[in-house]
């Protein structure tokens, strides 16, 4: 255990409903990441926060994804609309201010039917 | 697109045998990570190694960097079967900030 948790850690949902996942990261860590993952691939980024200010978004965040860290704490990051293609694994880590070391949690998984 | 690339993209060995990894990137770094990853599971971190050092030992593993190449290897030495999971390099970019970009991964499957 990491101590970066995430929530569900299994979901299965119909093609166009909404989706939301919950990270807890290491609570002194002021840094966190999202990450998905296909299968045999490697974690894809899709975006970063440092306290609560979203520094960075990938393109394959569409406008249907929304990731909040509204207390520069826990962190949710919403799909809206779901599609087939976004079945994968959505991992979360997180970082502490002068380290090196990500800390990944066990991942959400998303199917989407 | 990734900036690391793992090559190869599986690797099958004995028990006891060495297993070697290799990771090619695009871009300066400040350093570049290996992190492990048993299936269906999140990422571990193993080792780091910063972009002026050359080499780096921690227990079994062995890692390598050569920035005028843009290249590092790990090596698992006397591998077990228990090391049989995929295998990602990492790298964070001067210019990206802490924004950390993985390969693709290497499996390696250690046959008992």
């Amino acid at each position: 255990d990491t101590g970066v948790s995430q929530d569900p850690r299994h979901k299965i949902t119909k093609r166009g409903q909404n989706v939301t996942f919950r990270c807890d990261p290491i609570s002194e860590h002021n840094r966190l990441y999202w990450y998905r993952q296909t299968l045999g691939q490697g974690p894809e980024f899709l975006t970063y926060f440092q306290n609560e200010a979203q520094l960075e978004k990938s393109r394959l965040l569409s406008d249907r994804f929304s990731a909040e860290r509204p207390k520069g704490s826990f962190s949710t990051l919403e799909i809206q609309r779901t599609e087939q293609g976004d079945s994968a694994m959505y991992l979360c880590a997180s970082r502490g201010q002068n380290g090196n070391t990500i800390y990944f949690g066990e991942g959400s998984w998303l199917t989407v039917v | 697109s990734q900036q690391g690339e793992e090559d190869p993209q599986a690797l099958s060995i004995q028990e006891g045998e060495n297993a070697t990894m290799n990771c090619s990137y695009k871009t300066s770094i400040n350093n570049l990570q290996w992190y492990r990853q048993n299936s269906g599971r999140g990422l571990v971190h193993l080792i780091l190694i910063r972009s002026n050092e050359r080499e780096k030992h921690s227990g079994r593993l062995r890692v390598t960097l050569d920035t005028s190449k843009k290249s590092s290897s790990l090596l698992i030495t006397a591998s077990r079967a228990a090391d049989t999971a995929s295998y990602f390099c990492a790298t964070d970019g001067w210019a990206g900030g802490f924004k950390t970009i993985f390969g693709a991964g290497t499996r390696l499957f250690v046959k008992a």
